[in-house]
């Protein structure tokens, strides 16, 4: 059974600061990573997903893939009030139709 | 673009009740979803459907029952409303035959059981 785990439960930064959030998965077989964003009152967002290891660039968000040791990350460059959120890993194995999610890791950017 | 509508928003129900959650979508997408929020907590998977009248049990199927009438639209049922069933329902669809495709989730339903 696949088991995703995220830290920290919650973030504090600065606005302009980098918001770093850690998700662990348990499946060696596991294929491709999401992370979702989810504002309060609201359904979860796609950020951006990467299924290939080392980092991908999608403006001030980076994601960085090791699946050797099982990790995925999410950094946030230049931190916003609009970034403060509930941000989820979610990951599929051979069934692509399947996503796992992490617990979440609630952000708070303050201005 | 496109859009989900979940009816209602908000659901208020007594112990031992049945209920019904809707769920609409117009991207023309194949797979849908029905996933269950507990507070601040992460989401987890109740019922799948890949086409219309498919229907694939997730993790927590159990004291659940769902329909896809039609390629729009899937339902679910909480068949016997629970005081630890308050949570909010998320629908969401994906476009099937895209490894890469992401689910897109619609606004929720918040289920308060009295």
């Amino acid at each position: 059974q696949q088991k995703v785990q995220q830290s920290p439960e919650s973030l504090i930064v600065p606005e302009g600061g980098m918001a770093s959030l850690n998700c662990t998965f348990s499946d060696r077989n596991s294929q491709y990573f999401w992370w979702y964003r989810q504002h309060s009152g609201e359904g979860p967002k796609a950020l951006m997903s990467i299924f290939s290891n080392g980092d991908k660039k999608e403006g001030r968000f980076t994601a960085h893939l090791n699946k050797a040791s099982l990790h995925v990350s999410l950094h946030i460059k230049d931190s916003q009030p609009s970034d403060s959120a509930l941000y989820f890993c979610a990951v599929t194995l051979s069934n692509y139709n399947v996503l796992y999610f992490g617990s979440g890791t609630k952000l708070t950017v303050e201005p | 673009g496109g859009i989900i509508t979940q009816t209602p928003k908000f659901l208020i129900g007594q112990e031992g009740q049945k209920l019904t959650l809707k769920c609409q979508q117009n991207f023309n997408h194949d797979t849908m979803y029905w996933y269950r929020q507990d507070s601040g907590k992460g989401l987890r998977l109740i019922y799948y459907s890949i086409t219309e009248n498919d229907l694939q049990k997730g993790d927590l199927s159990e004291g659940y029952d769902a329909s896809r009438e039609k390629k729009s639209s899937f339902s679910l049922t909480v068949t016997s409303a629970q005081k630890n069933e308050m949570a909010v329902f998320l629908c969401a669809s994906r476009r099937t035959g895209g490894n890469y495709a992401e689910q897109f989730f619609g606004p929720g339903t918040r289920l308060t059981v009295l």
